[in-house]
C-alpha cells in the first residue's frame, strides 16, 4: 500500500464545475500536509498547505481530517488553466515530503 | 528573484555511464532536496541537504547514486554506471528553513534518459 494515496484520474469537468479530490495517508504521525499542482511537464508548485481547521483560497477549499487521515481539495467554478495534476504530499519528519501519484483534471468548454 | 535552477535540462546517456547533475537552489535557502520522478508517477524523494550536512540519503535507490552540497549552496547529483531504470526526471527542491515544514520551491528538473 503506498504512503499517500489518490484516485489518478482523469477528472474531466467542464468549466464553471466544482470538483473535489480525496487524499488518504497512512501514517499517523504525518505533521503537515500540502497540495501542490503540476502541470505538463513543468515542476510541482505548492497550491495550498492544508490545516485541520480547514483553509479557503479564492476558489479553492482544502481540509484535513486527522482522525480519518484525510485530505481533500475543493476547486469551484473551474477555470480551463486549472487543467493540471494535483498532487497530495505529506510532510512526515525532517523535510522528506511524500508525493501521491496525483490525480488529473481537464477542464473543458 | 532567480528560482531553483538545475542543469543539463536533458541528459541523454549511455547505458554503463557517469552522469552528474547540478542544482542551484535559491540564494540563502538552508535545506535542499533532491526527487525522483518517473513518468505517471508523483515525485519520489531521494535525500535532503541542511546547508552542507546530509541528513537524509534513505531514499537512494543504489550505491550508484550518491550526492554531495559541499558549500551548502550548489549541489550535484552523481550516478554511476547508469542503468535503463535510472530514467526519470531528476527534481531539486530547495526552502528557506530546516526541516523542510514550509514551502519547498522546485526547480524545473533534468530529464535523464538512459538508452
Amino acid at each position: 500500500r503506498k504512503e499517500v494515496e489518490q484516485d489518478p484520474g482523469p477528472f474531466n469537468v467542464p468549466e464553471g464545475a466544482t470538483v473535489a479530490f480525496n487524499c488518504t495517508y497512512s501514517n499517523s504521525a504525518s505533521q503537515s500536509f500540502f497540495w501542490y499542482r503540476q502541470d505538463c511537464r513543468k515542476e510541482p508548485k505548492l497550491l495550498m498547505s492544508v490545516y485541520s481547521s480547514g483553509n479557503e483560497d479564492g476558489r479553492f477549499t482544502a481540509q484535513l481530517n486527522r482522525a480519518s487521515q484525510y485530505i481533500s481539495l475543493l476547486i469551484r467554478d473551474s477555470k480551463l488553466s486549472d487543467s493540471a495534476t494535483y498532487l497530495c504530499v505529506v510532510n512526515n519528519a525532517g523535510g522528506k515530503l511524500t508525493f501521491g501519484t496525483g490525480t488529473r483534471l481537464q477542464v473543458t468548454l | 528573484g532567480a528560482g531553483v535552477s538545475q542543469s543539463p535540462r536533458y541528459k541523454v546517456a549511455k547505458r554503463g555511464q557517469d552522469v552528474a547533475l547540478r542544482c542551484d537552489p535559491i540564494s540563502g535557502h538552508v535545506s535542499l532536496f533532491w526527487y525522483q520522478q518517473a513518468l505517471g508517477q508523483g515525485p519520489e524523494f531521494l535525500t535532503y541537504f541542511q546547508n552542507e550536512a546530509q541528513l537524509d540519503k534513505s531514499g537512494l535507490p543504489s550505491d550508484r547514486f550518491f550526492a554531495e552540497r559541499p558549500e551548502g549552496s550548489v549541489s550535484t547529483l552523481k550516478i554511476q554506471r547508469t542503468q535503463q531504470e535510472d530514467s526519470a526526471v531528476y527534481l531539486c527542491a530547495s526552502s528557506p528553513t530546516s526541516g523542510g515544514y514550509n514551502e519547498q520551491f522546485f526547480g524545473p528538473g533534468t530529464r535523464l534518459t538512459v538508452l
